[in-house]
Parts: structure tokens; C-alpha cells; sequence
């Protein structure tokens, strides 16, 4: 199983500024199958960005991914005030695992 | 518009078991695979279980194997999660969600509101 790690834990930031969220991966993650997902409380899982660069649906460009093999960032330019939230990245080659979140908190 | 609706959550004693169902709108159900994904209070999203278009195959995390069981109902277009032998760490927000292609791709587009699970006595 692939274990995904994300840093940091939490992110303290203010609005306008920009977030880079890292993720990291056991091993291999093939075919860039990797995700990002925002979660905020009482909604559902929003998915943000797959195949680690391509945005989802109606996502705005202010949102990034880049990142390959093991290595995988969420970078968010010019932080909007309904960006702040938790963040998970996910590998879905195969079995689905996610990391264990970063927290992006108005500073 | 995709839609999925979790329902069955509630209440349980530890030992106990719950059965919540997913009921999916706006496309073809069959033609996809399903899954269950969790989030326990204060912790992050874990993948539950998942089932292809047909229902032929079934995938379970390891915390779950052997005490829940995944199905579903094409021609009602229907998702479930029967829970058994139910344990406090079970206790979590499940929400149901539609995965990319038939089988074997569990990326999440779409997912239903959840429906909250407490295991307690």
C-alpha cells in the first residue's frame, strides 16, 4: 500500500497570500495518479485537482498542481477567504489511500 | 447534474450493526464503480470500500474486511454498506462516492453529503 504523506500539518496564511502544500508518496505513484481534495466542515470532499496538475470542473486557475513519481505539490496564488480549509492529497493507482491532511488557517 | 444521497446513519452500540444506502441521480449508475470513503472526528479521509459497475468484484480496506460488506442495486440505482460487528473507531461521517471509470480507477469527482455514524454505548 502506498502511504502518503503531507507537510505541513497546518498552513497559517493570510488572504492574497500564496499556499504551497507538499505531498510525498512511499513509493512511486503510477502515472501520476495522484489528487488533491478540499475539505471543509458540514460539506462534501471537493475534488481539485487529478492526474497531479489537471484542474477539476470549474476550479479557479489560482489553484496548481505539479509533481511527479513521489513528489507532489498543491500550490494556491492569492489565497481567496473560501480557500481556507483542509487539503488532502490521494493516489488512486489502483487502491485508493490519502494523506493525512494540511490545514490552510487564516493567520 | 450527478447527485448521491447517503442514508442510514444513526446511533449504534458497539457489537451492533448499520446498513446505509447511497441513492445516485443524473448518470448511468451501472456503468460505474462505486465506493465508501470515511472521516472519523478529528481525522482525515479514509477509503471504506469499493465495488465495480457490475458488482462482480469488491475492495475493502483492511480496518473493514471480513465486518462490512458493499453492494449494490443497479436497477435502483442504489449503493450499500452493510456495517456488522461495528467498533467506536467505526464511528465517522461516510459518504458515498462515484469513482472515474467500471473499475479500478477511484478517483472521487462526485461525492454525496455523508451521513454520520456513531458507535457508541
Amino acid at each position: 500500500e502506498i502511504v502518503l504523506t503531507q507537510s505541513p500539518g497546518t498552513l497559517s496564511l493570510s488572504p492574497g497570500e500564496r499556499a504551497t502544500l507538499s505531498c510525498w508518496a512511499s513509493q512511486s505513484v503510477s502515472s501520476s495518479h495522484l489528487a488533491w481534495y478540499q475539505l471543509k466542515p458540514g460539506q462534501a470532499p471537493r475534488l481539485l485537482i487529478y492526474g497531479a496538475s489537471n484542474r477539476a470542473t470549474d476550479i479557479p486557475d489560482r489553484f496548481s498542481g505539479s509533481g511527479s513519481g513521489t513528489d507532489f505539490t498543491l500550490t494556491i496564488n492569492r489565497l481567496e477567504p473560501e480557500d481556507f480549509a483542509v487539503y488532502y492529497c490521494q493516489q488512486y493507482g489502483g487502491s485508493a489511500t490519502f494523506g493525512g491532511g494540511t490545514k490552510v488557517e487564516i493567520k | 447534474e450527478v447527485q448521491l444521497l447517503e442514508s442510514g446513519g444513526g446511533l449504534v452500540q458497539p457489537g451492533g450493526s448499520l446498513r446505509l444506502s447511497c441513492t445516485a441521480s443524473g448518470f448511468t449508475f451501472s456503468v460505474y464503480a462505486m465506493s465508501w470513503v470515511r472521516q472519523a472526528p478529528g481525522k482525515g479521509l479514509e477509503w471504506v470500500s469499493g465495488i465495480r459497475d457490475s458488482g462482480d468484484s469488491t475492495y475493502y480496506a483492511d480496518s473493514v474486511k471480513g465486518r462490512f460488506t458493499i453492494s449494490r442495486h443497479n436497477s435502483k440505482n442504489t449503493l450499500f454498506l452493510q456495517m456488522n460487528s461495528l467498533r467506536t473507531e467505526d464511528t465517522a461521517v461516510y459518504y458515498c462516492a462515484k469513482e472515474e471509470a467500471a473499475v479500478g480507477t477511484p478517483l472521487f469527482r462526485n461525492w454525496g453529503q455523508g451521513t454520520l455514524v456513531t458507535v457508541s454505548s
